[in-house]
């Protein structure tokens, strides 16, 4: 069965820090990826996403970039974080031939 | 672009109550169209989906149909318990690249 993995689980960074975020899926090939932000009490905004490696697709232009390095592992950066990039960051997968995305458990990052 | 609507929230319900939250959605296409719910400091789990007109979803005794003539896809379900109490996510995959488009989300309370 597929699974997908998000770390760390929380972190607390200062303004003006470095950011990287890790997700990684097991027990399939060639997922699309996703990263979703989710600010404290609102919905879900799509922030990138990628359908294959070295293949990254902006949704908001911002402060944050992502990566797919490998197959299944997709990473999301920033070289300076901001206060407003405080918030619930998701991952999820699917595959080419359905339309249901997987979520991972989350990140929370708090930015002082 | 695609767009969600969902019933604003929070809902506050007793336990054995009937539930409705309604969401109606604006897409290109043909869309599929889910509910997935987000239990406190978690990711979003995936409650049930619909592909075509007509279909319903269900499970865990939720259930929506997608209703293709009024745009929407209402969640419902005839007794809530106090573990349903959760935030609810309407949602719409449509395009291209299938990317989903969350509604804002409904906050429900259940109390014993």
């Amino acid at each position: 069965s597929q699974t997908i993995h998000q770390w760390p689980a929380t972190l607390v960074q200062p303004v003006g820090s470095p950011l990287s975020l890790e997700c990684t899926v097991e027990g399939t090939s060639n997922p699309n990826l996703y990263w979703y932000r989710q600010a404290a009490g609102r919905g879900l905004q799509l922030l990138f996403y990628s359908v294959g490696i070295g293949q990254i697709s902006s949704e908001v232009p911002q402060n944050l970039s992502a990566s797919r390095p490998q197959d299944r592992q997709f990473i999301l950066s920033s070289k300076k974080l901001l206060l407003s990039d405080s918030g619930f960051y998701l991952c999820a997968w699917n595959s080419g031939s359905t339309d249901t995305q997987y979520f991972g458990p989350g990140t929370r990052l708090t930015v002082l | 672009g695609d767009s969600v609507t969902q019933m604003e929230g929070p809902v506050t319900l007793s336990e054995e109550a009937f539930l409705t939250i309604n969401c109606t959605y604006t897409a290109t296409g043909y869309p599929s169209l889910f509910w997935y719910v987000q239990y406190p400091g978690e990711g979003l789990q995936l409650l049930l989906k619909a592909t075509k007109a007509d279909d319903k979803g269900s499970n865990k005794g939720f259930e929506a149909t997608y209703r293709k003539e009024t745009t929407s896809f209402h969640l419902e379900k005839g007794s809530v318990q106090v573990s349903d109490s959760a935030v609810y996510f309407c949602a719409c995959a449509s395009g291209s690249a299938r990317q989903l488009t969350f509604g804002s989300g409904t906050q429900l309370t259940v109390l014993p």
